[in-house]
């Protein structure tokens, strides 16, 4: 299976602020990644597919990039409805996997 | 307006079976392939399994944890996907969300889960 580690497992940050999450997989995945918001008691929502390329109706200060095994989603400037969790997501075989998650708050 | 609801959850004891719907409207249902998705309470996301469209003979694939205890079906003139859940555990409590994928192979890129269910809660307890 293929492992993604991804960190920090949570982070504090300010309104503005800019706002990095890693995500490394085991093996080479190439490309396929993507990265999903989740509100608490709600679904999973797309914003970032195949790395780097933005969901449709996804602001632009989320952004992501990398290749192979290391992976960065951005939040270019943190605002207070950014509150949730990201998980990162290989689709480069099966079993799909997620990664632990990254919770953001407001600090 | 794109909708996937799902049904079934509720209370089981432990070795018990449920069996999860995942009722879909607002897009090509038939074309879909469906995946299975859970979540422990305060937990991350676990893939489950998934069910390709008829083109790929409803190929079946889930994960070790799950694999000869669950079963993913499909009835494509209802719309509907089924996860039959057998022999269950306590550690399969969580909330179940059945989601699409938007094709069965995914070589070329440009394939994320991009419709979810609100989910279903399953609780395994005595």
């Amino acid at each position: 299976d293929i492992q993604m580690t991804q960190s920090p497992s949570s982070l504090s940050a300010s309104v503005g602020d800019r706002v990095t999450i890693t995500c490394q997989a085991s093996q080479d995945i190439s490309n396929y990644l993507n990265w999903y918001q989740q509100k608490p008691g709600k679904a999973p929502k797309p914003l970032i597919f195949d790395a780097s390329n933005l969901e449709t109706g996804v602001p632009s200060r989320f952004s992501g990039s990398g290749s192979g095994t290391d992976f960065t989603f951005t939040i270019r400037s943190l605002q207070p409805e950014d509150i949730a969790t990201y998980y990162c997501q290989q689709y480069d075989d099966l079993p799909l996997t997620f990664g632990g998650g990254t919770k953001v708050e407001i600090k | 307006e794109v909708q996937l609801v799902e049904s079934g959850g509720g209370l089981v004891q432990p070795g018990g079976s449920l069996k999860l719907s995942c009722a879909a409207s607002g897009f090509t249902f038939s074309g879909s392939p469906i995946h299975w998705v859970r979540q422990a309470s305060g937990k991350g996301l676990e893939w489950v399994g998934r069910i390709k469209t008829k083109a790929s003979s409803y190929a079946t694939a889930y994960a070790a944890s799950v694999k000869g205890r669950f079963t993913i079906s499909r009835d494509d003139s209802k719309n509907t996907a089924y996860l039959q859940m057998n022999s269950l555990k306590t550690e399969d409590t969580a909330v179940y969300y059945c989601t699409r994928l938007q094709r069965d192979y995914c070589s070329g890129g440009n394939c994320f889960f991009d419709y979810w269910g609100q989910g279903t809660l399953v609780t395994v307890s005595s």
